[in-house]
């Protein structure tokens, strides 16, 4: 079994409504990310947490928010979806310590916003 | 402005020979340097990584080198094999801030 899991995989929705992304690892890590992949961009930080009760902003968080709800799940929702915000979502994991901060991805979310 | 440039978006090499993927950053705060592979539909996975303590680290058919001078570093991979083909990213982190700043990915390719 994969050890960082997302759910959905795809995903279309229409402009305004709310959706949320969920991820799941057993990996045993305290650091969860959430990014977002645009072509010609790379991926870029959305949201991070090294514990449950310690969620960060990254890089461009407007528009999504996160929820830390174990050790083990983090999800990342868009209140009020808009087109711009169609992209490939990867969620990442790293343990505590690692000096080169190693990440671990999941194999991502296709949304579409319409 | 981006931190952490692949100037490159697309790499073709013949099967056998020596693919360069290059990297190109500016904050010379960053301390650690990595390099992930993507292959469609999965997430990246990490394939090697170097400290800017070090020039060069090698992990079997993959070295990375770092010209700090130059705010420079390469992925060499010998010899080219199909598997290889993939997009890679070249990521970068300051001791002081673990979050990893991404470049926008080459994509190699692999001939026969």
């Amino acid at each position: 079994d994969a050890d960082v899991t997302q759910t959905p995989r795809n995903r279309i929705t229409k402009t305004g409504k709310r959706i949320m992304l969920e991820c799941s690892q057993t990996k045993g890590h305290d650091r969860m990310y959430w990014y977002r992949q645009d072509p010609g961009l790379g991926l870029r930080l959305i949201y991070y947490s090294f514990d449950v009760k310690d969620i960060n902003k990254g890089e461009i968080s407007d528009g999504y928010s996160v929820s830390r709800q174990a050790q083990a799940k983090f999800s990342l929702s868009l209140e009020s979806a808009i087109p711009n915000q169609t992209a490939l979502y990867f969620c990442a994991t790293s343990a505590f310590g690692g000096i080169y901060n190693e990440q671990f991805f999941g194999p991502g979310t296709r949304l579409t916003v319409l | 402005d981006q931190q952490v440039k692949q100037n490159s978006p697309s790499l073709s090499v013949q099967e056998g020979r020596i693919s360069i993927l290059n990297c190109d950053y500016t904050n010379s705060m960053f301390d650690y340097f990595l390099w992930y592979k993507k292959y469609p539909a999965e997430g990246p996975t990490f394939l090697i990584s170097i400290s800017s303590i070090k020039d060069k680290n090698e992990d079997g058919r993959f070295t990375v080198f770092l010209n700090k001078s130059a705010k420079h570093l390469s992925l060499h991979i010998v010899p080219s094999q199909p598997g290889d083909s993939a997009v890679y990213f070249c990521a970068a982190s300051a001791l002081s801030n673990y979050q990893l700043i991404w470049g926008a990915g080459t994509k190699l390719i692999i001939k026969p």
